[in-house]
């Protein structure tokens, strides 16, 4: 059974910072690795989608990356905002679309 | 375009009421799916389906029912409803692109509180 974790659970930053976010995943069987965005009380927004053939993925200040061997992916953010504070959410993807989530990474930047 | 939209986006039931959670796509997207959110839990997968008419049980199946007689729609049916399915419920439409990638995109979630 895959599972999926995500390090930290929480993230405290000034306005300003580069950082990373950690997601692990026991099973490299996985088709893809999304990561979403999830405000208070709403949906998901989709970020990021790695295919299973590709090493990273880029938009504006974001990049995720991929390693199947060693079960990871990491997304990077570059020069946090205030507006950059929300949950993230690694998600590994198998067949039919189905997604494995992680718990989430509760990101606060502040000024 | 929409994407994906659920109704309703708020609910409060009473023990044993039975309820449907709707969900739509106008992406002619062929697989969809049903997760339920919940604290420190993370999403778990319900439900899913491949096409109209097919459908299978995911991690948490128990007490929800699913069919999809369209392309379009995949309704979520409580069909006696528990306080431990108080959740926020999210549907989820995936598409296939070439190679057979798939992404997924989510709509805005249903707030179900079981009293």
């Amino acid at each position: 059974k895959q599972e999926v974790t995500q390090i930290p659970a929480a993230l405290s930053v000034p306005e300003g910072e580069n950082l990373v976010l950690n997601c692990s995943f026991t099973d490299s069987a996985i088709y893809n690795l999304q990561w979403f965005r999830q405000d208070p009380g709403k949906g998901l927004t989709s970020l990021l989608l790695i295919q299973s053939s590709q090493r990273e993925q880029t938009s504006g200040r974001l990049n995720a990356s991929l390693d199947k061997s060693s079960g990871r992916s990491t997304l990077y953010i570059a020069a946090s905002q205030p507006g950059d504070s929300a949950t993230y959410l690694c998600a590994g993807g198998t067949s039919y679309g189905k997604l494995t989530f992680g718990q989430g990474t509760i990101l606060t930047v502040h000024p | 375009n929409a994407g994906v939209t659920q109704t309703p986006k708020f609910q409060v039931l009473k023990t044993g009421q039975s309820m449907t959670l709707q969900c739509a796509q106008d992406m002619n997207h062929e697989y969809m799916s049903w997760y339920r959110q919940d604290p420190g839990m993370g999403l778990r997968l319900i439900h899913y389906s491949v096409g109209a008419g097919i459908t299978d049980q995911g991690e948490v199946p128990n007490g929800y029912n699913v069919s999809r007689s369209t392309t379009e729609d995949f309704p979520l049916r409580l069909l006696s409803a528990a306080p431990s399915q108080t959740s926020v419920y999210f549907c989820a439409s995936t598409t296939i692109g070439a190679g057979g990638h798939t992404e997924a995109f989510f709509g805005q979630g249903t707030r179900l509180t079981v009293v």
